[in-house]
């Protein structure tokens, strides 16, 4: 079974500056994608941005970043110029890319939560 | 864009009660998923559905069960609710290749 885990339950970065959120999963699949989801307070899951296991190059997103080490079995998070938007929960998580009955399931990390200072 | 809806942002229960959580999707997607939130948790996948009919358990179904009887519904029931059930239930939707797309939680508390 795949875990995911987030050893940073918060986090707190100045408005305008740069923060990194950590994620390691363990999983023996090799192919498999990994993703970063944004919860604010309304509740709302929001991708923040995807990375798939095959691809060498780390996802960007505007301001969002991510530090791929597949060997390391470690997925950052790196948001770039912080905005007081940015606070929330964030959830990082891992999904198989094997088809089947139970395509899409996700794996959850615990969560950080990120508070943003003015 | 697709929409998921629970129907209900808040639900208070007595302990012992049946309690049906409700997940309505507007689009035609194969897999459902019922996840439970909890501090310090994350979330973690109680069932799921691939289709009508068809269901699996995740990874804590324990005094949880669910329906699909039509493809655009996915309803989660508590049998008998207890205290230790008292969560915030997200449902999820994800067509075959796509990105999955969440409802906005049912904050269930049982009493």
């Amino acid at each position: 079974a795949q875990t995911v885990t987030q050893s940073q339950p918060e986090m707190s970065v100045q408005e305008a500056e740069t923060v990194t959120l950590s994620c390691t999963y363990d999983t023996s699949e090799s192919d498999y994608y990994l993703f970063w989801y944004k919860q604010p307070p309304s509740r709302q899951m929001i991708l923040v941005i995807r990375q798939e296991a095959y691809k060498q190059q780390n996802a960007t997103e505007n301001r969002f970043s991510v530090n791929f080490q597949k060997a390391a079995k470690s997925f950052s998070l790196k948001i770039s110029d912080s905005q007081l938007g940015d606070a929330a929960m964030y959830f990082c998580a891992y999904r198989s890319a094997r088809s089947g009955t139970s395509y899409g399931k996700l794996t959850f990390g615990q969560g950080t939560i990120l508070t943003v200072h003015p | 864009d697709v929409k998921v809806t629970q129907s209900s942002r808040y639900l208070v229960k007595r302990t012992g009660e049946k309690v049906f959580l409700e997940c309505v999707q507007d689009m035609d997607h194969e897999n459902m998923f019922w996840y439970r939130q909890d501090p310090g948790l994350g979330l973690r996948l109680i069932y799921f559905s691939y289709d009508v009919k068809m269901k699996e358990k995740g990874d804590i179904p324990e005094g949880y069960s669910v329906s699909r009887e039509k493809k655009e519904r996915f309803s989660l029931i508590l049998e008998s609710a207890s205290t230790n059930q008292t969560s915030m239930y997200l449902c999820a939707t994800l067509l075959m290749g796509k990105k999955a797309f969440f409802g906005q939680g049912t904050r269930l508390t049982v009493v």
